[in-house]
């Protein structure tokens, strides 16, 4: 079994859609959760992180921990076309020491938003 | 310059070849990393550097040489490698005590005939 499991899609919806981006995993020492955003030929870009279960918002953008089910959820709220690229979630212990930055990272979702 | 820069960003090279990746900083971070990105698998972290200190390596392959000579500057050495290391090489900062908070580059992408 993956540590973290993410469905790669692709997914495609319609501009304005709410969308749904998931991720389930299996060590329950995560504590930090983070989304990215990678668009075609760039680096990962840093979207948002929680800490422990609960949601944050961002904008558009609300995350969603649930560490009872090993649950995570990105949504989108009126979606662009230029939300259009690869969501990566990743996380990480962070208990101290050695566990420092050693993020376990999905396979990443493919999202196409088009107009 | 801003953010985190990778060069070259894209190269290629013959199994006999090395090369050097390089990748700097301008964020004020102490903790860098390297990461393998290859199609339809996760990124693949490979190596950790807080404080130029080496502190992971992920069962890395020796053909694979990182360098950090300080906070800023990280180089990963590439010598005798394989058609399957063809990939994007992306390298990360952060602050070492939020290690969550990882900022990219761009990455080099690189291919070997």
């Amino acid at each position: 079994q993956k540590e973290v499991e993410q469905d790669p899609g692709p997914l495609s919806v319609p501009e304005g859609a709410i969308v749904s981006l998931n991720c389930t995993y299996s060590n329950s020492a995560f504590q930090y959760f983070m989304w990215y955003r990678q668009y075609s030929r760039k680096g990962p870009e840093l979207l948002m992180y929680t800490y422990s279960s609960g949601n944050k918002e961002d904008g558009r953008f609300t995350a969603q921990v649930d560490k009872s089910s090993k649950y995570i959820s990105l949504f989108i709220r009126d979606s662009q076309p230029s939300d259009s690229a690869t969501y990566l979630c990743a996380m990480v212990d962070n208990a101290g020491g050695t566990s420092y930055g050693k993020l376990t990272f999905g396979q990443g979702t493919i999202l196409t938003v088009h107009p | 310059e801003t953010g985190v820069t990778q060069t070259p960003r894209h190269l290629v090279m013959g199994m006999t070849n090395k090369k050097s990746l390089k990748c700097e900083q301008h964020l004020g971070h102490n903790a860098m990393y390297w990461y393998k990105q290859s199609a339809k698998k996760p990124l693949e972290l490979m190596f950790v550097y807080n404080f130029k200190e080496q502190t992971e390596n992920n069962s890395v392959p020796s053909r694979f040489s990182p360098e950090c000579p300080n906070s800023s500057h990280l180089f990963l050495h590439l010598h005798t490698l394989q058609p399957e290391d063809s990939a994007l090489y992306l390298c990360a900062s952060s602050l070492r005590d939020r290690g969550y908070e990882q900022y990219f580059g761009p990455g080099t992408r690189l291919t070997v005939t």
